[in-house]
Parts: structure tokens; C-alpha cells; sequence
């Protein structure tokens, strides 16, 4: 089942560039999710969106700035990135009770030059 | 904190079964997923337990045992398709909104004909 969207799929930025990530589902959730995850490392949570309120921060620099305009899309702004943030960045959604399951995008592959 | 450990990687023959261990430690319990991920796509559910015991789904089961903090995936009559990485994640202390899951690192399986 993949009811959620990523563009693009691929992105190659330099350092001084703005660009953004965006994430759509069609599933009729109402919590979102990034995460990034790097070569040799476990997932990593971002942020988290319930309800289009952001209720969850896990100390993530400012240049990853995330938008949840309403229930089906969420936005991460980039900008002035770093090398080592060249990684899967993976959106995901689900309902926001107990137990529910997180569906994921295929992600967008990041290059920071 | 949560800490959640898997093997890096495992090997086993097409036909064969395989068990991915899954131990975490973490400051509350409320359900652990599995998700089966290939290279390159979006992880997709595989399965949840909340109680002790054994869930089956087809040529796939996961156990749990809460008081030692262990879970298992079982995978029978190994198919050449199975080859990807397996990603134990962990639902710790419920907070006010969202579904916040961390993740181990994953288990890499490699099927072999």
C-alpha cells in the first residue's frame, strides 16, 4: 500500500540552495511523519505532525524547516545544508492513536554537494 | 531513551527459514512493528505486537516478550523477493498526540538460491 507521494525522488543541492521536499497522502490520515535516514545508521525522526500541529521536534537544526499546510501534505524546506546531510529523507502518515501503522513514501535522495 | 539492537546482517538459503532477533530497552512499551524495506523503496508494514505471544501472517510471524524486551520476525519458506532489510521499531511512552516509533538499525537479509 502506498497512499503516500514524495517529490522528487532525487535531489542534488549545493550548500548555499533553498529547496524543499514534498509529501502528500492519500489515505486520509491525519498525522505526519519525516524521518532521514543515513548509510549505516537506524531511521531517524524529525518531526511530527498531528492534526497539522507540529508536536514533536527531535533537536533538528534550523536549516530543516517542516510546513503542514493541512492534513495531506507536508512540506521540509531546506536550506544551507551540509555535506552530511546528504541522505533518504522519507515521509510518512498514519492516525495519530496508539498502535497505528506509519505508511511510508519512497523518499526523496538527497546530495548536498 | 530507547536503545533498540538487530543483527546487521544474515544469510539464508531460498526454501530455508530465517529468525531476525529484535532486543530494546526503553523508558516505556506501548507496541513494536516490523517493516520489510528492499533497497532503494519505502518500508512497508509487516507486523505489530502490543501483547506476548506470537502473531502469524502467512509465511510470516512475530513474537514478543515483554518482560525481556525481545522480539522475533520469522520468516518461512525463504523466497528470492525476501531479500531486504528487516527494521524493528519501537512505540515508547505515549505522548499527547502522534505515534512516535524509533528504530534499530535494521537486519539485512541476503536469500540465497
Amino acid at each position: 500500500e502506498t497512499g503516500v507521494t514524495q517529490t522528487p525522488r532525487h535531489l542534488v543541492m549545493g550548500m548555499t540552495n533553498k529547496k524543499s521536499l514534498k509529501c502528500e497522502q492519500h489515505l486520509g490520515h491525519n498525522a505526519m511523519y519525516w524521518y532521514k535516514q543515513s548509510a549505516k545508521k537506524p531511521l531517524e525522526l524529525m518531526f511530527v505532525y498531528s492534526l497539522e500541529e507540529r508536536v514533536e521536534n527531535n533537536s533538528v537544526p534550523s536549516r530543516f524547516s517542516p510546513e503542514c499546510p493541512n492534513s495531506s501534505h507536508l512540506f521540509l524546506h531546506l536550506h544551507t545544508l551540509q555535506p552530511e546531510d546528504s541522505a533518504l529523507y522519507l515521509c510518512a502518515s498514519s492516525h495519530p492513536k496508539a498502535g497505528s501503522t506509519q505508511y511510508f513514501g519512497p523518499g526523496t535522495r538527497l546530495t548536498v554537494l | 531513551g530507547q536503545n533498540i539492537d538487530q543483527p546487521t546482517e544474515m544469510t539464508a538459503t531460498e526454501g530455508a527459514i530465517v529468525q531476525i532477533n529484535c532486543t530494546y530497552q526503553t523508558s516505556g512499551f506501548n507496541g513494536l512493528f516490523w517493516y520489510q524495506q528492499h533497497a532503494g523503496e519505502a518500508p512497508t508494514f509487516l507486523s505489530y505486537n502490543v501483547l506476548d505471544g506470537l502473531e502469524e501472517k502467512g509465511r510470516f510471524s512475530s513474537f514478543l516478550s515483554r518482560s525481556k524486551g525481545y522480539s522475533y520476525l520469522l520468516l518461512k519458506e525463504l523466497q528470492m523477493k525476501d531479500s531486504a532489510s528487516y527494521l524493528c521499531a519501537v512505540r515508547g511512552k505515549i505522548k499527547a498526540a502522534g505515534n512516535k516509533l524509533t528504530f534499530g538499525g535494521g537486519t539485512r537479509v541476503l536469500v540465497k538460491p
